[in-house]
Formats: structure tokens, sequence, C-alpha cells
């Protein structure tokens, strides 16, 4: 079956130190996102990217970056960690035009001390 | 702008009763609405989308929700509330083509027995 999978799953590092959290989809979507999810805040967008080569920031993008190499990794860096970029975030993809189901993957839990 | 308000962070029922779960959006074009559900430590679900074609969408285990344009809602309903619906949940509005997607902040769903 296809699936979005993100790792790691959990995540402890310190305040400056960069950190990767991987995304991979096997349902040949177009369209990736990342997103973080805090109390109070739902979930807000971070970056995302519509195919190979583009990336778009969104609402909440400063202190991240993305690249898109290929159709089904989006690899999300954060350059240099911050505590107010201990989070939840979440990766999810869909396919062409607007149906809006978005496949989310189970989540990385990141804490930075 | 886009935007939605889910008007209650906690809602707690009794397990076999009415469930109501309140959303309401902005939105300067006709929207695209939806529901997420979200169980402890999971990813996000879509539980059901209204796209502009019946006002009343029917979604999966035993959810709907009606949306009304005159007061720019659109509350999930489901009329026996189970253990099992106990979860997050989000309601979400379309920005733009593509997938991307403003999330409402949350609402907390608890049954007891």
């Amino acid at each position: 079956d296809a699936e979005i999978t993100q790792s790691p799953r959990h995540k402890i590092t310190e305040t400056g130190r960069q950190v990767t959290l991987a995304c991979h989809q096997t349902w040949n979507h177009n369209n990736m996102f990342w997103y973080r999810q805090d109390l109070g805040h739902g979930l807000r967008l971070i970056h995302y990217s519509y195919g190979v080569h583009d990336t778009n920031k969104g609402e909440v993008s400063d202190g991240y970056s993305v690249s898109r190499s290929n159709t089904e990794d989006l690899p999300l860096t954060l350059e240099s960690a911050a505590s107010s970029q201990t989070s939840v975030y979440f990766c999810a993809s869909s396919g062409k035009g607007l149906t809006g189901e978005l496949f989310f993957g189970e989540g990385s839990r990141l804490t930075v001390l | 702008a886009q935007s939605v308000t889910q008007l209650d962070s906690h809602v707690s029922v009794s397990e076999g009763t009415p469930v109501l779960l309140r959303c309401n959006y902005s939105s300067s074009y006709s929207p695209s609405l939806f529901w997420y559900v979200q169980h402890p430590n999971k990813g996000l679900q879509l539980l059901l989308k209204y796209t502009s074609a019946a006002t009343l969408v029917k979604g999966i285990n035993g959810f709907e929700a009606e949306f009304k344009k005159s007061e720019t809602s659109f509350h999930l309903t489901k009329p026996s509330a189970h253990m099992s619906d106990a979860a997050e949940y989000f309601c979400v509005v379309s920005v733009a083509w593509g997938g991307k997607l403003i999330f409402g902040q949350g609402t907390e769903l608890s049954v007891k027995p």
C-alpha cells in the first residue's frame, strides 16, 4: 500500500544544531507540505512544494528550509535549531487538483534544549 | 483572506448522545471546507469535505456536516457518540488550488462511558 513516512519519529537536539526531518511518500503525489502543530495553534504551514525543484514558503517559514530533488521526498531542515521550534512536525501530500485530501505522516516530535 | 474558527476548544459528551462541533469560516470566494480527525499520537485523517456540491456532506464513521453560506458555518455532527470518537477534530478551509489548507485550532472531543 502507498504511504507517507516520517523519520525520525522523535528527536532531541540542542540549540544551534542543524536538524533534518525526512519525509518520504509512495503515493507519487506532486504536492507535499510541512506543518507544525502546537497547542492552541492547530497546524501551521511551514513550506510546501508542487513538484520537483518547486518550493514555497508558508506562514511560519523563518528558520526552516526544504528542497525537492525528486517526487518522493521533501526533507525539512532547521538550519540552527531554536527552543521555539520545539513542536510536532507533520508531513503531508496530495495529488493533482484541489481535492483537499491530504495524506499525513504520523509526525515527528522535535525537542530543542 | 481565508480563515477558520472553531468555537469550542473542548467538547465532552456521553456515549450514545449527539455530537456537535462548531466551525465558522471566512473566505473571499466560494470555499472548499473539510473536517479532519486526529487520534492520539497519530497523523490526521480526512473525515469529510465540501466542495460546492450538496450542502449536507456525509463522511466516515457516521459523521456529517452542513455548509451554511448565510451563517458562514460548517458544523460537524454525529447522532450518537462512540468511545472510539474521542479525538481531536480540525475544521479546515482551502486557500487555493493544490491542497494548501488553513487549519482551525482544533476541538478535543471527550466521550464518557
